[in-house]
């Protein structure tokens, strides 16, 4: 079992469209979470890290469950500008400072 | 926010010669580095970890003595990919991890350097 596993994608939907990532991992010593955003041939941004309690950043909102070991994130009212790669992304274990990526779930929006 | 710059950006050289990668911690000081390789439409992996002062910690399948790493002072890392081959070209990106404000885990990363071995 992959220690991150995400959606394959790639995901291709109208501007305005709502649409949610999945991801699971493997490593129950996990403590932080992330989701990252890796546009073509650059480097990965941090989007937004994911606590238990959930979090909102305006149109992005992640949720965490540690039972199931399930990360998501939701992205609603898509921009062009969304278009890009969202990467899962977890601590190797505890107290480690490590992460641990999946390989993406490609996004783009269409005009 | 915290700002990592890599240079250079783009390296093309030929097989059996060596190429050294700068990270450097522009606005604040890490005191660990990662070094990261990313082949295409692959997740990033993470090659090694580097502590100011000390040896850096290399991941299983890594070779330590053909991927030398520097770190000698808390904003500046180095990566010398020795005797480079063709099967060495990768997107290289390092990260710095900055501690304190309660976000200890977050890591900042370079813009990357592309590797390319004829």
């Amino acid at each position: 079992r992959k220690e991150v596993e995400q959606d394959p994608g790639p995901f291709n939907v109208p501007e305005g469209a709502t649409v949610a990532f999945n991801c699971t991992y493997s490593n129950s010593a996990s403590q932080s979470f992330f989701w990252y955003r890796q546009d073509c041939r650059k480097e990965p941004k941090l989007l937004m890290s994911v606590y238990s309690s959930g979090n909102e950043d305006g149109r992005f909102t992640a949720q965490l469950n540690r039972a199931s070991q399930y990360i998501s994130l939701l992205i609603r009212d898509s921009k062009l500008s969304d278009s890009a790669t969202y990467l899962c992304v977890v601590t190797s274990g505890a107290g480690s400072y490590q992460l641990t990526f999946g390989k993406g779930t490609k996004l783009s929006v269409i005009p | 926010g915290a700002v990592v710059s890599q240079h250079p950006s783009r390296v093309i050289c030929k097989s059996g010669t060596s190429v050294k990668i700068e990270c450097r911690s522009l606005d604040f000081q890490a005191t660990t580095m990662f070094w990261y390789r990313q082949f295409p439409k692959q997740s990033l992996m993470l090659m090694a970890t580097s502590n100011e002062g000390s040896k850096a910690t290399y991941e299983q399948g890594v070779e330590k003595d053909k991927f030398l790493i520097n770190h000698a002072s808390l904003t500046l890392s180095t990566l010398t990919v020795t005797s480079a081959h063709p099967e060495d070209s990768s997107f290289y990106i390092c990260s710095a991890t900055h501690w304190g404000g309660g976000r200890s885990y977050e890591q900042y990363f370079g813009p990357g350097t592309r590797l390319t071995v004829t």
